[in-house]
C-alpha cells in the first residue's frame, strides 16, 4: 500500500470551530489532493496540490482552505465548519508523471454538530 | 475529463468472470482510463489504467475498444471479497467520480 497516513481517522466537532486534517506521505510524491465524499455524491475534489506552496481548487472548494510547506504533508483547513461539511474525507497522491495513478488514503470521518 | 457511464449494479457468481462495463465517448486521445474500487468505506483502490492498448495485471484485465469509446474491466475468478463500487475515470490529474457499478459476488 502506498505509505499515506490521514489523521484523525474520526473527529466529531460543533459547528464555527476550526478543524485541521492532515495528510502524511511517505512517497515523495509531488501531487496531493483532498476529496470528499457523500451519499449520492461519489468522491469529489476540493483541493489539490502539485508542489510545495502550490495549490489550486477542485470542484468544491468553498469553505475550505489547504497548505502544503512540505512534500510530505498536505492539510486541510475548516475555518469555522458547518453541518454540510460533515463528510468522509479522502487523501490521495500521485507522482505526476506519465499518467501514473493517484492513491488513496484510509480517510476521516468527520462529523460537525 | 471524460464523462463516464456505468450500470449502477451487477451480480456474479464467485469463480466465473465479472466484466464491468464503461462508456467514455468523450475521452480524449490524451486521456486515460483508470479504474478504482471501494470496499465498504475503505479508501479507493487503484485496480488498473490504460490508453489505448489492452492492459492486465495482478488483479484484473482491462480491454479498450479501438475507437476508445468503452471499456471493460475483467475480474478472471472473483472472489466474495471482489464485492464492491467500481469506478471508471477516464481523466489525468484530476479525476471525476461518478456513482460507479455495486458489483456483488455471490457464493
Amino acid at each position: 500500500d502506498a505509505g499515506i497516513t490521514q489523521s484523525p481517522r474520526h473527529k466529531v466537532t460543533e459547528t464555527g470551530t476550526p478543524v485541521t486534517l492532515r495528510c502524511h506521505q511517505t512517497e515523495n510524491h509531488r501531487y496531493m489532493y483532498w476529496y470528499r465524499q457523500d451519499p449520492g455524491h461519489g468522491l469529489r475534489l476540493i483541493h489539490y496540490s502539485y508542489g510545495v506552496k502550490d495549490t489550486d481548487k477542485g470542484e468544491v472548494s468553498d469553505g475550505y482552505s489547504v497548505s502544503r510547506s512540505k512534500t510530505e504533508d498536505f492539510l486541510l483547513t475548516l475555518e469555522s465548519a458547518t453541518s454540510s461539511q460533515t463528510s468522509v474525507y479522502f487523501c490521495a497522491i500521485s507522482s505526476g508523471i506519465s499518467n501514473q495513478p493517484q492513491h488513496f488514503g484510509d480517510g476521516t470521518r468527520l462529523s460537525i454538530l | 475529463d471524460a464523462k463516464t457511464t456505468q450500470p449502477p449494479s451487477m451480480d456474479c457468481a464467485e469463480g466465473r468472470a465479472a466484466n464491468l462495463p464503461c462508456n467514455h465517448s468523450t475521452i480524449s486521445g490524451n486521456e486515460y482510463v483508470y479504474w478504482y474500487r471501494q470496499i465498504h468505506s475503505q479508501g479507493p483502490q487503484y485496480i488498473i489504467h490504460g490508453l489505448k492498448n489492452n492492459e492486465t495485471n495482478e488483479m484484473a484485465s482491462l480491454i479498450i475498444t479501438e475507437d476508445r469509446k468503452s471499456s471493460t474491466l475483467i475480474l478472471p475468478h472473483a472472489t466474495l471479497r471482489d464485492t464492491a463500487v467500481y469506478y471508471c475515470i477516464g481523466g489525468a490529474q484530476k479525476l471525476v467520480f461518478g456513482q460507479g457499478t455495486r458489483l456483488t459476488i455471490n457464493p
